[in-house]
């Protein structure tokens, strides 16, 4: 099956931006959804499809893609961003899959 | 506002079928645009996708769990459920229901989610 590869942890200064990416083959098809997950929560759509973003989610969270490679970027990192944040496309054989997360701090 | 709760058996004994149920409330589970999924994450890991179903009770696995795994809906109580058979240890996890919207085939994405049921599989 298709895999789905991110950064296991990227720091961020308070109010810098971060890009977060993710890498598979499935994603020269298919775009790439993000989920941000704080610690002992149930995952949030933060961006989906090409570059949008679910009603209450801040408009410094944006998405791009290029190739095999999608991002996602917080223009101005919160406090309130620190979390694990997911990748998640579809694959050639209609699966789900997941990337493996990535741990953004915000110091 | 679409809100799904997961609940059922939160410790499963190994060889025997984790079974999970997800109440979906604000919202018809026999959408057209929608179907159903199961998602789970073991303790201090990533999400795994387990499968979907739609309303007609269709359903498609991740093949890596096919062998292993049941899901329906029930339309008159707007639910839809999960088993897992032969669990073992690894099974032990979070699991997740949440509705999965889409454009096209080239894109679909899920929300919301429920709150997450721990199950832990031991003797």
């Amino acid at each position: 099956s298709s895999e789905l590869t991110q950064d296991p942890a990227v720091s961020v200064a308070l109010g810098q931006p971060v890009r977060i990416t993710c890498q598979g083959d499935s994603l020269r098809t298919y775009y790439a959804n993000w989920y941000q997950q704080k610690a002992g929560q149930a995952p949030v759509l933060v961006v989906y499809g090409k570059n949008k973003r679910p009603s209450g989610i801040p408009d410094r969270f944006s998405g791009s893609s290029s190739g095999n490679t999608a991002s996602l970027t917080i223009t101005g990192a919160q406090a309130e961003d620190e979390a694990d944040y997911y990748c998640n496309s579809r694959d050639s054989s209609a699966n789900h899959v997941f990337g493996t997360g990535t741990t953004v701090t915000v110091l | 506002q679409l809100q799904l709760q997961e609940s059922g058996s939160g410790l499963v004994k190994p060889s025997e079928t984790l079974s999970l149920t997800c109440a979906v409330s604000g919202g018809s589970i026999t959408s057209d645009d929608h179907s159903w999924s199961w998602i789970r994450q073991p303790p201090g890991k990533g999400l795994e996708w387990i499968g979907y179903i739609f309303h007609s009770g269709s359903t498609y696995y991740n093949p890596s769990l096919k062998s292993r795994v049941t899901m329906s809906i029930d339309r008159s109580k707007n639910q839809f459920s999960l088993e897992l058979s032969s669990v073992t240890a690894a099974d032990t996890a979070v699991y997740y229901c949440a509705r999965e919207g889409g454009e096209n085939s080239y894109v679909s994405w899920f929300d919301p989610w429920g709150q997450g049921a721990l199950v832990t599989v031991s003797p």
